[in-house]
């Protein structure tokens, strides 16, 4: 049974750039979350979407963007690039809420 | 303040040790505390996942949650150069409107030396 897919795994991209990166939750997995990792820290809590619905925000720019689609697979869209956006970005997907969370490989994005 | 503080280390200890990581927590609202491992350059993955305050164990693994304390703990037996990683936590409280938003520790890197 397939775990977490993300799409690219690497990926480098130049300022003022726009980025997409993809993700295909567990098997009859509903939400899914994203969460930016910077170099030497845990992960940080982008966005949560479950059922196609919005149900969380984190502290990130409007830059930032979301969506899930009805086969309950998600896009993280990010605007402008800046330096600082260099980070592992990671996905995960849950049955439902409160449940064990199951991460992605994440993909690995260099602004430069 | 952070929410969630975790030693970083790294912590290096001999093969077979008994290996003993920590978080510390200041929001009373976590209920759920999650203990994952990272390797460099690849996901978390799920060790352990805990609801409440207690004990569990899987294997070589025990995670402890004590909640007056705000404190919570993995220990690691007969460890193994295999082990060697970055150990998260991970905690979330109850949302509710199905929200799952898991805060982390900045990680503990663990090097086990054969």
């Amino acid at each position: 049974d397939a775990g977490v897919t993300q799409s690219p795994t690497h990926l480098i991209k130049t300022r003022g750039q726009h980025v997409t990166l993809r993700c295909s939750p567990i098997s009859g997995h509903k939400s899914v979350s994203w969460y930016q990792q910077v170099l030497g820290q845990g992960p940080q809590f982008i966005f949560q979407y479950y059922e196609k619905e919005e149900r969380g925000r984190g502290n990130f720019p409007d830059r930032f963007s979301a969506r899930q689609f009805p086969n309950y697979s998600s896009e993280l869209n990010v605007n402008a690039l800046l330096l600082g956006d260099s980070a592992l970005y990671l996905c995960a997907s849950n049955s439902d809420s409160n449940t064990e969370a199951f991460f992605g490989q994440g993909t690995r994005l260099t602004v430069v | 303040q952070k929410e969630v503080e975790q030693d970083p280390g790294p912590l290096s200890v001999p093969e077979g040790a008994i290996v003993s990581l920590n978080c510390t927590y200041s929001n009373s609202a976590f209920q759920y505390f999650m203990w994952y491992r990272q390797y460099s350059r690849k996901g978390p993955e799920l060790l352990m996942y805990t609801y409440s305050s207690g004990n569990k164990e899987d294997g070589r693994f025990t995670a402890q949650v004590d909640k007056s304390s705000k404190y919570i703990s993995l220990f690691i037996r007969d460890s193994q150069p295999s082990d060697s990683a970055t150990y998260l936590c991970a905690m979330s409280a109850d949302y509710g409107g199905a929200t799952n938003k898991l805060i982390f520790g900045t990680g503990t890197l663990l090097a086990v030396q054969p």
